[in-house]
């Protein structure tokens, strides 16, 4: 079977830096994406690694490594605003998303 | 900007009732996806198009239809709603697969009772 993982929950502080993990087994790999979702609105794209490394977007960075099967989001100098959950998603032989059940980030002043 | 839109934004509604949710996006994308979220678990795919005229199902298509006969809208319909249905329904849409991203609506709160 497809399966993604990530932690379900973590918790941060206010300016600090924090690293969201997610490895994955699916059928066949067409890249991973990932997105942010606050409560109660819809998922926004983060950003998407298709070739092994990193991928630098201004606070947050996206690395990847296929041979290992992961993944992780980097966020560095948190703001409160940060807070929400993140969801990893990879694209499958099929060209379908497969998704983790998100990780709830919770940031501390 | 209005990128994807979804009506209605919540709904309750009976056992047996029937409902269709709607999705319209202005972007001119070609791809356009309907997906649940329950608590715990990932966004899991319904149905899904690569065109207009065209529809496939996902992971979890039993329960329900959908139609997309203009392509900017695509429709999901609930014949005889059941309360293992109750859930967030969410569309989104893509320029293509490989390497884009999908936006997404803001969702529709759905509760069968």
């Amino acid at each position: 079977g497809q399966n993604i993982d990530q932690p379900t929950e973590m918790t941060a502080t206010e300016g600090a830096i924090v690293q969201i993990n997610c490895t994955y087994q699916t059928s066949g790999f067409n890249g991973l994406f990932w997105y942010q979702q606050h409560a109660g609105e819809a998922p926004t794209f983060l950003s998407y690694n298709v070739l092994d490394g990193l991928e630098e977007k201004g606070r947050f960075s996206s690395f990847l490594s296929r041979s290992k099967g992961y993944s992780y989001l980097l966020l560095k100098e948190l703001q409160m605003k940060d807070s929400a959950s993140y969801l990893c998603a990879v694209m499958d032989s099929n060209y379908q998303l497969i998704w983790g059940a998100g990780t709830k980030l919770i940031i501390k002043p | 900007n209005a990128g994807v839109t979804q009506t209605p934004k919540f709904r309750v509604l009976k056992t047996g009732q029937s409902m269709t949710l709607l999705c319209a996006q202005d972007m001119n994308h070609e791809y356009m996806y309907w997906y649940r979220q329950d608590p715990g678990m990932g966004l899991r795919l319904i149905h899904y198009s690569v065109g207009e005229g065209t529809t496939a199902k996902g992971e979890v298509p039993d329960g329900y239809n959908v139609s997309r006969l203009k392509k900017q809208n695509f429709l999901l319909g609930l014949e005889s709603a059941a309360p293992s249905q109750t859930s967030v329904y969410f569309c989104a849409s893509s320029q293509g697969q490989e390497g884009q991203p999908q936006h997404f609506g803001d969702g529709t709160r759905l509760s069968i009772l």
